[in-house]
């Protein structure tokens, strides 16, 4: 079955220093969108890419974040100046067709600690 | 903007059967989601609600009221896998999901 990838699985940094979360949604996909999770806390959207651009971004992401898609099957997520409070479990989420944004299917998530 | 409310835990017995609620307000509907989310693990699609009643799907059931702004998700003969948790979510526009901060289900032999 076709899933969601992302790499790496765990990224160490320091704080100040710049970070490339990696996903590859799903082959037929169309949205693709980066979600947050601070351990224990809530699932949280931080931007939707549709069409080569933003559709949506959150107030949490500022000009610190930004996202690409580089090739037909990569989607990253570039964090500047990390801070300490940017540690937590990224999750990559991809989903269909316009006639179906809302299935999104997550990636096993990437782990960052800022330090 | 949203609000979405939903237990924080719920602990029950391996066979039986436990109802997370869920209720929401939000500015835009366009369905409403459950996922599962295991510790450590990204969360996995369970159901999606768009019209009022009760979706069946093997063991989970997902009911939606929305005159209410309520859901329930049903989890039937419990096994000790379906510890987790439950998140409650909410897309007000077609780019992104908001999530409820999850019930976490304990399942006890």
């Amino acid at each position: 079955e076709p899933e969601v990838t992302q790499t790496p699985s765990h990224q160490v940094t320091q704080m100040g220093q710049e970070v490339i979360l990696r996903c590859v949604p799903i082959s037929n996909h169309l949205y693709f969108y980066w979600y947050r999770q601070i351990l224990g806390q809530k699932v949280e959207f931080l931007v939707s890419f549709y069409n080569n651009e933003i559709s949506e971004k959150s107030e949490i992401f500022d000009d610190q974040f930004s996202v690409e898609r580089p090739d037909g099957s990569n989607f990253t997520l570039k964090i500047r100046s990390t801070k300490l409070e940017d540690s937590a479990m990224y999750f990559c989420a991809s989903s269909e067709n316009p006639e179906k944004p809302y299935e999104q299917y997550f990636g096993p998530g990437t782990r960052l600690t800022v330090t | 903007g949203q609000n979405i409310d939903q237990p924080t835990e719920m602990t029950a017995t391996e066979g039986a059967i436990v109802q997370i609620n869920c209720t929401y307000q939000t500015s835009g509907f366009n369905g409403l989601f459950w996922y599962q989310q295991h510790a450590g693990e990204a969360p996995t699609f369970l159901s999606y609600n768009v019209l009022d009643g009760l979706e069946e799907k093997g063991r989970f059931s997902s009911f939606l009221s929305r005159s209410k702004g309520y859901s329930y998700l049903l989890l039937k003969e419990l096994q000790m896998k379906d510890s987790a948790s439950y998140l409650c979510a909410v897309p007000p526009n077609d780019y992104k999901l908001s999530f409820g901060a999850g019930t976490t289900v304990t399942v006890r032999a």
